[in-house]
């Protein structure tokens, strides 16, 4: 593993069904991000880790959830998928405060 | 509050061309960061430069320079001689040095899309 890395590449849903979208990263880096992007809308922060062990909610939390058991990992599961959440979603890491992050490669999540 | 405008949608240029991005930025905070950011075609995320807001030193990487003044509050990238493989699309992104919270999650604009043509 080198960087980060997402899993799957990409996903088609049904609407109802639980999905976790899955990121690694191998930098031991405290603080991890997921951020969702849409057309004309750039991208948006969902949920964040400081460091492993804690979590916060970002500006679109709603309908996501986060853990951070270990500081490698930091999967994010749609309890009930519904066709707003289709996206591209991107797990970002980063050493410290304000430090640059690291971008996978992304998943392309579409529910139908 | 925090926002990023990135008032260019798309950008269309001939190879060769000079190109500016333009990119504006709202915080009230004294201490924050700017980002740029590319998105080939590929859909990755590329860094391209991190700025602090006590350094209002211009930048040049290449053919890339950025202008950051903190008196207009923009931070615009220029690609000078583009070429083909500059199209994708750029994010600027701001990041403020807050404790407590979400420490440094970006906060973009919504990007500009460069096509450069041959």
């Amino acid at each position: 593993i080198a960087g980060i890395t997402q899993a799957p590449t990409s996903q088609i849903l049904a609407a109802g069904r639980r999905m976790t979208l899955r990121c690694t990263q191998d930098m031991r880096h405290n603080a991890m991000y997921w951020y969702r992007q849409d057309l004309g809308l750039g991208l948006r922060l969902i949920h964040y880790s400081n460091t492993a062990g804690t979590t916060g909610k970002g500006e679109v939390p709603d309908g996501y959830s986060v853990s951070r058991a270990n500081t490698d990992d930091f999967p994010l599961t749609l309890a009930s998928a519904v066709p707003s959440q289709t996206s591209v979603y991107f797990c970002a890491s980063s050493p410290g405060l304000a430090g640059e992050q690291f971008f996978g490669p992304g998943t392309r999540l579409t529910v139908l | 509050a925090q926002k990023v405008t990135q008032a260019q949608t798309e950008i269309s240029v001939v190879e060769k061309e000079d190109v500016t991005l333009d990119c504006v930025y709202e915080t009230r905070d004294t201490t924050y960061y700017l980002f740029w950011y590319k998105q080939p075609p590929s859909g990755e995320l590329v860094f391209l430069i991190r700025r602090n807001s006590f350094d209002e030193q211009n930048e040049i990487s290449g053919r890339y320079s950025w202008n950051f003044q903190k008196s207009t509050s923009s931070f615009n990238f220029t690609i000078t001689a583009s070429q083909v493989v500059d199209s994708a699309v750029y994010f600027c992104a701001l990041s403020e040095a807050r404790y407590g919270g979400s420490q440094g999650n970006l906060i973009f604009g919504k990007g500009t899309k460069l096509s450069v043509k041959p």
